[in-house]
């Protein structure tokens, strides 16, 4: 079956500039998270949806957002870029909520959205 | 909260083994994960253990849980050119991943 699907694959915005980035997780997955990859920082986790509810949210500015559809596709806002923005978003899913028990322990990730800011 | 501790860089010859170290903080992690990440691409997951479980073994890979001391490590048997790339330890705690730094492995032929 399909795995996660992430678009765009790249894109260049400019500061000030807003962006929304696509995730389509794999076919009968409710959970989709996302996470920031950095140089510097490494992978961080930004947020977990679960049936159109956020579960779990990360140490972000509230310029990060997201929201997650009926067919549990997601998507996630980023509003005002600035240039630490520029990063691998990797959006990741799951059966269940990785915030209670029951998640099998598999979460399978997309090969990203490159955004650089300029 | 949880920290996830990795070397940062291995190499090996091909055909030999590869042992990947990770430590951990948080005795409550649920699970722990091996992930691949090759230039360019996302995360490949190549298996996860269950925090109640010692050991894993998966073809070529094998992973060892050692609780009390909270170390993780990744065997790759008979190493190849293809399985170079960054290897990434995760604890899911609070329900979230928390990531080491990576592991780079460098497979010399």
């Amino acid at each position: 079956k399909a795995g996660v699907t992430q678009t765009p694959r790249y894109l260049i915005k400019t500061r000030g500039q807003q962006v929304t980035l696509s995730c389509s997780p794999i076919s009968g997955h409710r959970s989709v998270s996302w996470y920031q990859q950095t140089p510097g920082q490494g992978l961080q986790f930004l947020f977990e949806y679960f049936s159109e509810t956020q579960r779990n949210k990360g140490n972000f500015p509230g310029r990060f957002s997201g929201r997650q559809f009926s067919n549990s596709r997601s998507e996630m806002n980023v509003s005002t870029l600035e240039l630490g923005d520029s990063a691998l978003y990797l959006c990741a899913s799951s059966l269940y909520s990785n915030y209670r028990a029951g998640n099998t322990g598999e979460l399978f990730f997309g090969e990203g959205s490159r955004l650089t800011v300029l | 909260g949880e920290d996830v501790e990795q070397s940062l860089f291995l190499s090996v010859r091909e055909g030999d083994s590869s042992v990947i170290n990770c430590t951990y903080t948080d005795s409550s992690s649920t699970y722990l994960y091996w992930y691949k990440q090759e230039p360019g691409a996302g995360l490949q997951l190549l298996t996860y253990i269950f925090s109640n479980m010692d050991m894993k073994q998966d073809q070529r890979l094998t992973v060892l849980l050692n609780k009390k001391d909270k170390h993780l490590s990744l065997r790759i048997a008979d190493t190849q050119t293809g399985d170079s790339a960054i290897y990434f330890c995760a604890a899911l705690n609070t329900g979230k991943l928390i990531f080491g730094q990576g592991t780079t492995l460098q497979v010399k032929p």
